[in-house]
C-alpha cells in the first residue's frame, strides 16, 4: 500500500522559506522509473503543478516558480523535500505530493499525500 | 488562468448523466500528450479517477469514463450519484512550459 505524508510548518512570515518534507512508503525512489511530484492548492482555487524529482535525481521545475523552488531527496529515508524561498502571501495553500506514474511526460499523479496547509502571514 | 479550460460547474439529477470538457491547444492536449483526471471530494486530497484518457484504476466505477480529441477532452459520469459531488480536475503535459498542468476545475452539482 503506497502512502505519502507532507510535513512542515503551518505558519510563516513573508521573505521567509518554506522547507516541506514527504515521508512515504510503499514504494522506492531508488527504484527505475519512480518519480515524486510537489503541487500546491491556494483555498478555493485550482491545483498547481510545482516540482518533481525522479529515481535517478533528474529535476524539473515549474517555469514560473523555478528560482524559488528546490526539490531533493533522501532515499535512505524515503523522503523528497521541497524548499521555496521568498515566501509571500500568495503562496499560501495546501502542499501536497504525490507519487507519479506513467512514463516520461505521460505521466500521472496516482497516489496523494493528505496535504498541509501552509499559511503566509506577517 | 490556467492552461487547461474547464467550466467553473456542471450540475445534474440523480441518475442522469453529465460531461466535463477540458479545452487545451497544441502544445499540450493537441500535440498528443495525455489527459488525466482527478476526483476532490470536499476537505479531501484529490483523488486519481481516470489515467491514459480512459484508463480507470481499480476501484472507480464503469459510471466515470474519459475520451479525447483533438486539443481537447471530456469526461463523463453516468448514472449520477449524490456522492459524486465534488470538484473535477483534468490534467497532461505542457511542452511550452515543459511542465504538468491542471485545469481551472469544475465543480459537480448533483440536484
Amino acid at each position: 500500500q503506497v502512502t505519502l505524508r507532507e510535513s512542515g510548518p503551518a505558519l510563516l512570515k513573508p521573505t521567509q522559506t518554506l522547507t516541506l518534507t514527504c515521508t512515504f512508503s510503499g514504494f522506492s525512489l531508488t527504484t527505475s522509473g519512480m518519480c515524486v511530484s510537489w503541487i500546491r492548492q491556494p483555498p478555493g482555487k485550482a491545483l498547481e503543478w510545482l516540482a518533481r524529482i525522479d529515481w535517478d535525481d533528474d529535476k524539473y521545475y515549474s517555469t514560473s516558480l523555478k528560482t524559488r523552488l528546490t526539490i531533493s531527496k533522501d532515499t535512505s529515508k524515503n523522503q523528497v523535500v521541497l524548499t521555496m524561498t521568498n515566501m509571500d502571501p500568495v503562496d499560501t495553500g495546501t502542499y501536497y505530493c504525490a507519487r507519479m506514474s506513467g512514463s516520461g511526460w505521460f505521466t500521472w499523479f496516482d497516489s496523494w499525500g493528505q496535504g498541509t496547509l501552509v499559511t503566509v502571514s506577517s | 488562468q490556467s492552461v487547461l479550460t474547464q467550466p467553473p460547474s456542471v450540475s445534474g439529477a440523480p441518475g442522469q448523466r453529465v460531461t466535463i470538457p477540458c479545452t487545451g491547444s497544441s502544445s499540450n492536449i493537441g500535440a498528443g500528450y495525455d489527459v488525466h483526471w482527478y476526483q476532490q471530494l470536499p476537505g479531501t486530497a484529490p483523488k486519481l479517477l481516470i489515467f491514459g484518457v480512459r484508463n480507470r484504476p481499480s476501484g472507480v466505477p464503469d459510471r466515470f469514463s474519459g475520451s479525447k480529441s483533438g486539443t481537447s477532452a471530456s469526461l463523463a459520469i453516468t448514472g449520477l450519484q449524490a456522492e459524486d459531488e465534488a470538484d473535477y480536475y483534468c490534467q497532461s503535459y505542457d511542452s511550452t512550459l515543459s511542465g504538468w498542468v491542471f485545469g481551472g476545475g469544475t465543480k459537480l452539482t448533483v440536484l
